[in-house]
C-alpha cells in the first residue's frame, strides 16, 4: 500500500504567475482535501474533493482551484501569485474503511518572490 | 465553520502523561473530533478520532464530554519522540454537512529529559 505523494518537494515562483501542485492518493482512498500552512500555523482548508466533484471549500479566493482525475489524484492550481502564497501546500487522503481519518502528504514548498 | 481553541504550548518532562485540552464550542451534529501530530518540515499523522464518550487506541486517549463542546487529548508516559505539534480538527465529510474542515492552532509540546 503506497502512501499519499506530493510533487513537486520545493518550488519558486514569481508574484503573478500561476502554479500546479499535484497529488497522488493513498491505494482505496476516493477523497483528497487541500491545505494551506503558513509558517508557524496550522493548516487552513481550501478544499475538498469526493469522487471527481468538489465537496466543501474553506475562506480562499477562486484563483485557488483544484481537480480530482478518475484515479483520485488531484491537481491544486493558484493563478496570479501573491507572497502571501508563500506556505507549505498539504494534501490528505482519506476514504476506504475510515472516511474521518485522514493521510497526509509532505507537502510541496512554495515560495513566491 | 467550527472553530477551535488550543493552548499555545505545554512543556513536559520524560514519563509523564500529557493532557491537552481542545474548545469546540459550535460543533455540528454531524462533526467529529480528530486530533494530529505534526513534526517539522512533515505532514501531520493522525493520532486518534471521536464522536463522544472516551476513545483509546494504543497511543493516546481522547475524551469528549456529553456536550461535546471540549475534547481532551491524553498522552500517557511521553517521551522525547513526542514533543511535536498537536492538532485539535474539528470536522465532517457528510456533503449535506457542508464539510466544514477547521484546525486549530495547535499546542507546541516540549518534552523534556
Amino acid at each position: 500500500e503506497t502512501g499519499v505523494t506530493q510533487s513537486p518537494t520545493h518550488l519558486i515562483k514569481t508574484r503573478g504567475q500561476q502554479v500546479t501542485l499535484r497529488c497522488s492518493s493513498q491505494s482505496g482512498h476516493n477523497t483528497v482535501s487541500w491545505y494551506q500552512q503558513a509558517l508557524g500555523q496550522g493548516p487552513q482548508f481550501i478544499f475538498q474533493y469526493y469522487r471527481e466533484e468538489e465537496n466543501g471549500r474553506g475562506n480562499f479566493p477562486p484563483r485557488f482551484s483544484g481537480l480530482q482525475f478518475p484515479n483520485y489524484s488531484s491537481e491544486l492550481n493558484v493563478n496570479a501569485l501573491e507572497l502571501d502564497d508563500s506556505a507549505l501546500y498539504l494534501c490528505a487522503s482519506s476514504g476506504g474503511t475510515s472516511l474521518y481519518e485522514q493521510y497526509f502528504g509532505p507537502g510541496t514548498r512554495l515560495t513566491v518572490t | 465553520l467550527a472553530k477551535t481553541t488550543q493552548p499555545i504550548s505545554m512543556d513536559s518532562y520524560e514519563g509523564q502523561e500529557v493532557n491537552i485540552t481542545c474548545s469546540h464550542n459550535n460543533i455540528a451534529t454531524n462533526d467529529y473530533i480528530t486530533w494530529y501530530q505534526q513534526f517539522p518540515s512533515q505532514g501531520p499523522r493522525f493520532i486518534i478520532q471521536g464522536y463522544k464518550t472516551k476513545v483509546t487506541n494504543e497511543v493516546a486517549s481522547l475524551f469528549i464530554p456529553a456536550d461535546r463542546k471540549s475534547s481532551t487529548l491524553s498522552l500517557p508516559r511521553v517521551s522525547l519522540s513526542d514533543t511535536a505539534v498537536y492538532y485539535c480538527l474539528v470536522g465532517g465529510y457528510l456533503k449535506a454537512a457542508g464539510n466544514k474542515l477547521t484546525f486549530g492552532g495547535g499546542t507546541r509540546v516540549l518534552v523534556k529529559p
